[in-house]
């Protein structure tokens, strides 16, 4: 069964501070993805990875930075969070080539006050 | 820009009831898509997919959902909803533009009244 597990599941931070998310899957699957879940914007891609130490901006990667220096493990980087940034997290793992289904951890709520 | 659409974004039906939810996207070349269902305080998991063959794809609890290529549409279906499929569903497509990506559409809320 795969599992994809993220450090936290609720984390209140301030302005201004830096925050990790961490990610971690046990599959050995090589692509990983950091969502982040607004209501009513559904699920929008921060960054995503298909290898160790290579990385890809989705979508909204403005404010994230992201690091991959082992195959499981996939991390957010919110350099100086913002309150804009409150919001559900979803870390997510696929096989490279086989389906595209991905795996989702439990999301991570981040508050930003 | 490729993009995915389901029109509800909230739905109440009761048990019993038949379920329909609208999925459309925007893109003519090749796709696979999928919906995934989250469950109140779960992950989100996949119910079901479809890449080729039957448009006709049937998935986990009783839940269909039919690819019809000429209007561009995944529509979830199910015949009878329960208390227990009270959930957010979220259509995917994931498409080839230079690497594979997938688009999630914005969720739609189902509650069923018991």
């Amino acid at each position: 069964d795969v599992k994809v597990t993220q450090s936290s599941r609720y984390l209140v931070k301030r302005t201004g501070e830096k925050v990790f998310l961490e990610c971690v899957q046990d599959m050995d699957h090589e692509n990983m993805f950091w969502y982040r879940q607004d209501p009513g914007l559904g699920l929008r891609l921060i960054y995503f990875s298909y290898d160790v130490k290579m990385k890809e901006k989705g979508d909204i990667p403005e404010g994230y930075s992201v690091s991959r220096e082992k195959k499981e493990r996939f991390s957010l980087i919110l350099e100086s969070a913002s309150t804009n940034q409150t919001s559900m997290y979803l870390c997510a793992s696929s096989h490279r080539d086989k389906d595209y289904e991905q795996y989702f951890g439990p999301g991570t709520r981040l508050t930003v006050t | 820009a490729q993009s995915v659409s389901q029109h509800n974004h909230h739905v109440i039906l009761s048990e019993a009831a038949s379920l329909e939810l609208g999925c459309n996207y925007s893109y003519g070349g090749t796709v696979n898509l999928f919906w995934y269902v989250q469950y109140p305080g779960q992950h989100l998991q996949l119910l079901l997919k479809y890449f080729s063959g039957d448009p006709l794809v049937k998935g986990i609890k009783g839940f269909e959902a039919e690819f019809i290529k000429s209007k561009f549409s995944f529509n979830l279906r199910k015949p009878s909803v329960q208390w227990s499929d009270t959930a957010e569903y979220f259509c995917a497509v994931n498409l080839y533009t230079g690497g594979f990506k997938t688009i999630f559409g914005a969720g739609t809320r189902l509650f069923v009244k018991a």
